[in-house]
């Protein structure tokens, strides 16, 4: 099973207008962290916002919002008031805290296949 | 410019020739990723580093494929025998090993095999 899903591989949205990005996850583990990226066309991944599976309230940054559903395992990103900058590609990704792991090693980042984002005017 | 750095930006290599990449990570990070991207998909992990030692490897990475951190700040990715397959991009991300642990991501080497 994948362990992260966006359906959504293209999606347009006006300027000024919010727009939300599904992201759905697979994991047993109980700690884990959820991150959004975004990549423009230049290529570079660009950190947008992160969750963690035991915070309370969900993330925000500037215009970035994370609506966490962790009984649906859901973390859908919510750009408000778009921008024409915003047209990109967005990745959802885990990173899972393996709770059986040695003491002091980290996890890779497993990431969906994305959603393409396009502003219009 | 403080941020994660890859060189070449750019890379046209013949099959069955060597190519190496060069990833100098955010000073005070300790940790340092390589990851694959092919057209259309997510990044892929291929391997890991916590200062100079490899802790992770991806089935990802054949034999083909080394990677080092001789002094646990730089690395370099390292493809013999280039095959076709092999072209896609290659991103480098580091972090300093706290709770949240963000890796921010470096341009990435566009690797094309002909």
């Amino acid at each position: 099973a994948q362990k992260i899903t966006q359906t959504q591989p293209g999606m347009f949205v006006q300027e000024k207008e919010a727009v939300t990005l599904d992201c759905t996850y697979d994991t047993s583990d109980p700690s884990y962290g959820l991150f959004w990226y975004k990549q423009p066309s230049s290529g570079e991944m660009i950190f947008l916002i992160y969750q963690g599976s035991y915070d309370q309230q969900n993330a925000t940054e500037g215009r970035y919002s994370l609506n966490f559903q962790k009984a649906r395992k859901s973390a859908n990103l919510v750009i408000s008031a778009s921008q024409l900058g915003d047209s990109a590609m967005y990745f959802c990704a885990m990173r899972e805290k393996g709770y059986r792991r040695v003491a002091g090693t980290a996890s890779k980042l497993t990431f969906g296949t994305g959603t393409r984002l396009q502003v219009t005017l | 410019d403080t941020g994660v750095s890859q060189n070449p930006r750019h890379k046209i290599t013949k099959r069955g020739q060597n190519v190496t990449f060069r990833c100098d990570p955010i000073s005070e990070h300790n940790r340092l990723y390589w990851y694959r991207q092919t057209l259309g998909q997510g990044p892929e992990f291929l391997t890991y580093f916590q200062n100079e030692a490899q802790l992770e490897k991806s089935r990802l990475l054949s034999d083909r494929f080394s990677a080092e951190r001789p002094k646990g700040s730089f690395s370099t990715l390292e493809i013999q025998r280039t095959e076709q397959g092999d072209s896609a991009m290659y991103l480098c991300a580091s972090s300093y090993g706290r709770t949240q642990e963000t890796q921010y991501f470096g341009p990435g080497t566009r690797l094309l095999v002909l």
